[in-house]
């Protein structure tokens, strides 16, 4: 079966250092990827997708990237923290082809301070 | 453009009784519609989903409605429990899940 990962868990971060949030699926190939922020709360804010290595689509400008190294890898980060980073972020996937259900990581919880 | 819109924001019932949370989408290309139900802290879950060739769904106390035509859908959950209070999510797909504003539903004991 599917599982999908995040780390870390949680994670206090000072204003103006970097960031870098993984996420990986396992028990799947070629998935879609995605990188979704909600505040306390708010709803789901979609930040990024991908649908394979090196290909990522931005939803919203701001300063965090995203990047896939690996098929089952998708990475979030950022040079510099905002106070306003401070958010619920979760990773999900869904398969390329067929089935359509997308499924979300266990998060992590970020505080820029 | 795609969009979801979801109501009520915010719903309060007695335990037992049913709850119906309504979604409505804007482009009739779409054809799959999730449910989730996100606890406090922690991540959504996807608990029922039908696609636009089914009209109606049922799972124990969950079931999902689709009309096409008015392009809504609806989920009812029956026999309401303390454990049902979550904030609830619908969707559409398009290229990708296009997510509503969420519902926050309690059950009152």
């Amino acid at each position: 079966s599917q599982t999908i990962h995040q780390w870390p868990a949680t994670l206090v971060q000072p204003v103006g250092s970097p960031l870098s949030l993984e996420c990986t699926v396992e028990g799947t190939s070629n998935p879609n990827l995605y990188w979704y922020r909600q505040a306390a709360g708010r709803g789901l804010q979609l930040l990024f997708y991908s649908v394979g290595i090196g290909q990522i689509s931005s939803e919203v400008p701001q300063n965090l990237s995203a990047s896939r190294p690996q098929d089952r890898q998708f990475i979030l980060s950022s040079k510099k923290l905002l106070l306003s980073d401070s958010s619920f972020y979760l990773c999900a996937w869904s398969a390329r082809k067929g089935v359509l259900a997308q499924y979300f990581g266990p998060g992590t919880r970020l505080l820029v301070l | 453009g795609e969009n979801v819109e979801q109501h009520p924001s915010t719903l309060s019932v007695q335990e037992g009784d049913s709850a119906v949370i309504k979604c409505t989408y804007s482009d009739s290309a779409s054809n799959y519609f999730p449910w989730y139900k996100q606890e406090l802290g922690k991540r959504p879950q996807l608990i029922i989903d039908i696609r636009s060739n089914v009209g109606e769904k049922k799972d124990q106390r969950i079931a999902v409605t689709l009309n096409k035509t008015a392009k809504h859908f609806s989920l009812h959950i029956t026999e309401t429990q303390p454990e049902d209070s979550a904030v609830y999510f619908c969707a559409a797909r398009w290229a990708k899940l296009v997510f509503g504003q969420g519902t926050r539903l309690t059950i009152n004991p």
